[in-house]
């Protein structure tokens, strides 16, 4: 089965700093990789996804991800935090399924980004 | 307004007594999904349906049953609710599009279950 590892469940950062959350998987098979950002008593939205396409994978809101193989890494990043930017976040990963990205999701724990002024 | 929508949103209840959260959306999408979110343990899957009538487990499926009789509805249904189904339950939908494409994965408000 796969798995997904997102290190520390709290990161604080100052705003204009920046954000790095930190994901690791396991998979027996290249793997879809996903971010998602939970904004308080709402659902999910994705962020960004990693498709086998460019490594380097650009998403809403100023974010970035790299897949890393030899790591078995997807951190997520961005530049510069911004107030808006805190909620929660997990990384997720699936594998191909009948022709498709999506099938069984293993979502990480998540990390909880608290942004200070 | 393309949406996923659920009901109820909050909801408590009984030990035993059968329940059953809708889901619905309107994008015509072939894929949709259960999750259940609990502190400390991130999302988990419960069910997923690629398209009508095809429906299949996730990392939880036990005590809980699904069906997809219809593109828009994925019906999660509790036949015998225990305090641990306790959660937040999520729906999503998606398009089923070709591995490499662009699907977005939208999710509903969440329904937040009590069991006594």
């Amino acid at each position: 089965a796969q798995s997904v590892t997102q290190l520390g469940s709290h990161v604080s950062v100052s705003e204009g700093a920046l954000v790095l959350l930190r994901c690791n998987y396991s998979s027996s098979v290249p793997p879809y990789l996903f971010w998602y950002v939970q904004y308080p008593n709402q659902g999910l939205q994705l962020l960004l996804k990693y498709t086998s396409a460019a490594t380097l994978v650009k998403g809403i809101n100023g974010f970035e991800a790299e897949f890393k193989k030899s790591e078995t890494s997807f951190h997520l990043t961005k530049p510069s935090a911004h107030m808006s930017d805190a909620a929660e976040y997990f990384c997720a990963v699936s594998e191909n399924h009948r022709g498709s990205t999506l099938g069984r999701l293993y979502f990480g724990r998540g990390t909880q980004l608290t942004v200070w002024p | 307004e393309a949406q996923v929508t659920q009901n109820p949103r909050y909801l408590i209840t009984v030990t035993g007594k059968k329940l059953t959260v809708t889901c619905s959306q309107n994008m015509n999408h072939e894929y949709m999904s259960w999750y259940r979110q609990d502190p400390g343990l991130g999302l988990r899957q419960i069910y997923y349906s690629m398209n009508v009538e095809v429906t299949d487990k996730g990392d939880v499926p036990e005590g809980y049953k699904v069906s997809r009789k219809e593109k828009r509805n994925f019906p999660l249904i509790l036949e015998s609710p225990s305090p641990n189904q306790t959660s937040l339950y999520f729906c999503a939908s998606s398009l089923n599009s070709p591995s490499g494409s662009q699907e977005t994965q939208y999710f509903g408000p969440g329904t937040r279950l009590l069991v006594l």
